[in-house]
C-alpha cells in the first residue's frame, strides 16, 4: 500500500523557518517525480515545488523561490522542503505528492497520483 | 501560462449524474487528472489519463475527453459523493496546472 507520510508543519513567526519532511512506503521511491503542493485557508491547490529523479531537476513556484528548498534521500524514501523567511501568506496545509507520470525521452507512462494527508503551517506572530 | 477552468459549483439530486467540466487549451494536448477532496480529509484521485479509474474508486466516477473539455461524471450520485472536485493537468516540463475547484453538492 502506497504511504505517504508528512510531517514538521506547525506554528512559525514571520521571518522563521520550518522544514518539512514526507514518509514515502509501498513503492519505488526514486523512480518518481515527488511534489509539494499546498492549500491556503478556503482555496485552491497550487504547485509550490517538485523534484525529479536522481535531483536531476527541481522547480519552484515564483511565490517560494529563493526562500524555499526541496530535496530528497532516496536512500531513506524521505523527501524534505526547507521553507524559510516564511510569510504571512505561506500559512497553508502541505502535502506531499507523487507523481504517477514518468516521462523517458518522449515517451509518457502514466500511474496514479498518490496524496498524503498534509501538516499545517501557519505563520503569525 | 495555462490556465483550467471549472464551475465553482454544482448541484445534483441522489441518484442522478452530476456532470463536472475543466476547460483549458492545456487539455487539447495532456491527459487531465481529477481529485476529490472532502472536508478535513487529503486529496484522492478519482481519475487519471482523462478516463482511467485507480483500483478502488467507484465505477460511478467515469472521465471523458473532447477537445480543450474534460469532464468528470458521477452517475447515481451519492451523498457522500460530497466534495470538492480538482481537474489539474501536467504543463511544460511536467510541472502541474490547478482548475479553480468545484463544489459537489447532493440536495
Amino acid at each position: 500500500e502506497v504511504q505517504l507520510v508528512e510531517s514538521g508543519g506547525g506554528l512559525a513567526p514571520p521571518g522563521g523557518s520550518l522544514r518539512l519532511s514526507c514518509a514515502a512506503s509501498g513503492f519505488t521511491f526514486s523512480i518518481y517525480t515527488m511534489n509539494w503542493v499546498r492549500q491556503a485557508p478556503g482555496k485552491g491547490l497550487e504547485l509550490v515545488s517538485s523534484i525529479s529523479t536522481s535531483n536531476s531537476n527541481k522547480f519552484y513556484s515564483d511565490s517560494v523561490k529563493g526562500r524555499f528548498t526541496i530535496s530528497r534521500d532516496d536512500a531513506k524514501n524521505l523527501l524534505y522542503l526547507q521553507m524559510n523567511s516564511l510569510r504571512v501568506e505561506d500559512t497553508a496545509v502541505y502535502y506531499c505528492v507523487r507523481d504517477g507520470l514518468r516521462s523517458f525521452g518522449s515517451d509518457d507512462f502514466y500511474e496514479v497520483d498518490y496524496w498524503g494527508q498534509g501538516t499545517l503551517v501557519t505563520v503569525s506572530s | 501560462s495555462y490556465k483550467l477552468t471549472q464551475p465553482s459549483s454544482v448541484s445534483v439530486s441522489p441518484g442522478q449524474t452530476a456532470r463536472i467540466t475543466c476547460s483549458g487549451d492545456l487539455l487539447a494536448k495532456k491527459y487531465a487528472r481529477w481529485l476529490q477532496q472532502k472536508p478535513g480529509q487529503g486529496p484522492l484521485m478519482v481519475i487519471y489519463k482523462d478516463s482511467e479509474r485507480p483500483s478502488g474508486i467507484s465505477a460511478r466516477f467515469s472521465g471523458s475527453s473532447s477537445g480543450t473539455t474534460v469532464t468528470l461524471t458521477i452517475s447515481g450520485a451519492q451523498a457522500d459523493d460530497e466534495a470538492d472536485y480538482y481537474c489539474y493537468s501536467a504543463a511544460d516540463k511536467n510541472l502541474w496546472v490547478f482548475g479553480g475547484g468545484t463544489k459537489l453538492t447532493v440536495i
